[in-house]
């Protein structure tokens, strides 16, 4: 049974660049969440999303962040314009239903803004 | 913003001990879960607590969820090598259009054989 699924495991951008995040929920699971993780810090809430709509987006930065979840496709979280201060580690978490379903996440998309 | 206080910061400890952490809220959570994370990879599900006072064991783990509703503690008992890495604790806000983990400051475990 394959678990969350993220990529790129690794991403390198220059400032300014666009960052794309991609996630492929568990399977029958259609609630998805992203978080973020600076060095020896614990995991942020970002956004959560159920398929095509935003449910949660209260950690998402105003600008430059953005996140869908299409009828078809993986989750995507886009970063236009990264800065330095993006870099952190971007995980993926889904569940099978929004009410206190325990969360299961994959193993996340290091960002290196150079 | 919300934050847990998760205790101690970090433990070294010998191989066969046993381990405790905790962790505090102010506020009230509807589910406490502990997740463990390697170098490198994501946190994976260790315990869910879904009541207040249950106690919940998985092999050597044991951990409850605090009579208040804010606090909770995770036990490892007779602790191996593979057992290093980073603990977390999370409270999980429900309901209404929200679904999210509250994450604490995590327990770094390093264990001596």
């Amino acid at each position: 049974n394959a678990g969350v699924m993220q990529n790129p495991r690794h991403l390198v951008r220059r400032r300014g660049q666009e960052a794309r995040l991609r996630c492929s929920p568990m399977k029958g699971h259609s609630h998805v969440y992203w978080y973020r993780q600076l060095p020896e810090e614990g995991l942020k809430f970002m956004v959560y999303l159920q398929k095509e709509n935003i449910i949660d987006e209260s950690g998402m930065p105003k600008e430059r962040f953005s996140a869908e979840f299409p009828k078809e496709g993986p989750s995507i979280l886009r970063i236009q314009q990264v800065v330095r201060g993006d870099s952190a580690a971007y995980f993926c978490a889904s569940s099978p239903t929004g009410r206190g379903s325990p969360l299961h996440f994959g193993n996340g998309t290091r960002l290196t803004v150079t | 913003g919300q934050q847990l206080n998760q205790s101690p910061q970090s433990m070294f400890i010998q191989e066969g001990e046993d381990v405790s952490m905790n962790c505090t809220s102010s506020s009230i959570f509807n589910t406490w879960l502990w997740y463990k994370q390697d170098p490198g990879e994501g946190p994976v599900l260790l315990i869910a607590l879904y009541k207040a006072g249950e106690l919940t064991s998985n092999g050597r783990l044991t951990a409850q969820f605090g009579i208040t509703r804010k606090d909770s503690f995770l036990n490892i008992s007779a602790s191996i090598p593979s057992d290093v890495g980073i603990y977390f604790c999370a409270g999980q806000e429900y309901g209404g259009a929200t679904n999210k983990l509250i994450f604490g400051t995590g327990t770094l475990l390093a264990v001596q054989p």
